[in-house]
């Protein structure tokens, strides 16, 4: 079956970095897009970054672009999320998500459990 | 960017009850909408893809209909396991882009 287990969130300072990771099992990693989402205290879903399935194309909203960067290891099977210049409104769970088709119009149909990351001094 | 717009943002219901959320997108997104369902300290679910395509092993008494920038996703006989709060959220371009959220409450 499907799993999505992130790890790496924790409590960093402001302009501190943080590197988040995301094993990927049951699913042929190396096929499909992955996404990171996170969801902040009383607010809702927001889509922080895409990463196709071999690297080559990479998007990011504007809230993190510049700040963070998503990169992926095939070979590990294995999602990151690099994010350095973390702010207070950074602080949330991050999610990684997987593209369900092999298009470019996808949903996500699996989720990891969260990772909690709080940016605070 | 696409900006998805939820309504109502809250709703009181009752088991039993039909439910409708509405969801509206700023520009043409044709059918690239999807729907989740999130629990309190719990993963978002996928329920409904490309508008009204129900996800596998999601109960019938959920359905999505609308295309174009105007979607609706109906719970047809509200259960004590679907108080949750739904987004709609687009993929039709980058950002993708999700509404605000609705709770539904008992």
């Amino acid at each position: 079956q499907v799993q999505l287990v992130e790890s790496g969130g924790g409590v960093v300072q402001p302009g501190g970095s943080l590197r988040l990771s995301c094993a990927a099992s049951g699913f042929t990693f190396s096929s499909y897009g992955m996404n990171w989402v996170r969801l902040a205290p009383g607010k809702g879903l927001e889509w922080v970054a895409f990463i196709r399935y071999d690297g080559s194309d990479k998007y990011y909203a504007d809230s993190v672009k510049g700040r963070f960067t998503i990169s992926r290891d095939n070979s590990k099977n294995t999602l990151y999320l690099q994010m350095n210049s973390l702010r207070a409104e950074d602080t949330a769970v991050y999610y990684c998500a997987k593209n369900q088709g092999l298009s470019d119009y996808e949903q996500f149909d699996y989720w990891g459990q969260g990772t909690l990351v709080t940016v605070s001094s | 960017a696409i900006r998805m717009t939820q309504s109502p943002s809250s709703l009181s219901a009752s088991t039993g009850d039909r439910v409708t959320i509405t969801c509206r997108a700023s520009q043409d997104i044709s059918s690239y909408l999807a729907w989740y369902q999130q629990k309190p300290g719990r993963a978002p679910k996928l329920l409904i893809y490309a508008a009204s395509t129900l996800q596998s092993g999601v109960p019938s008494r959920f359905s999505g209909s609308g295309s174009g920038t105007d979607f609706t996703l109906t719970i047809s006989c509200l259960q004590s396991e679907d108080f949750a709060t739904y987004y709609c959220q687009q993929y039709y371009n980058y950002p993708r882009t999700f509404g605000q959220g609705t709770k539904v409450e008992i």
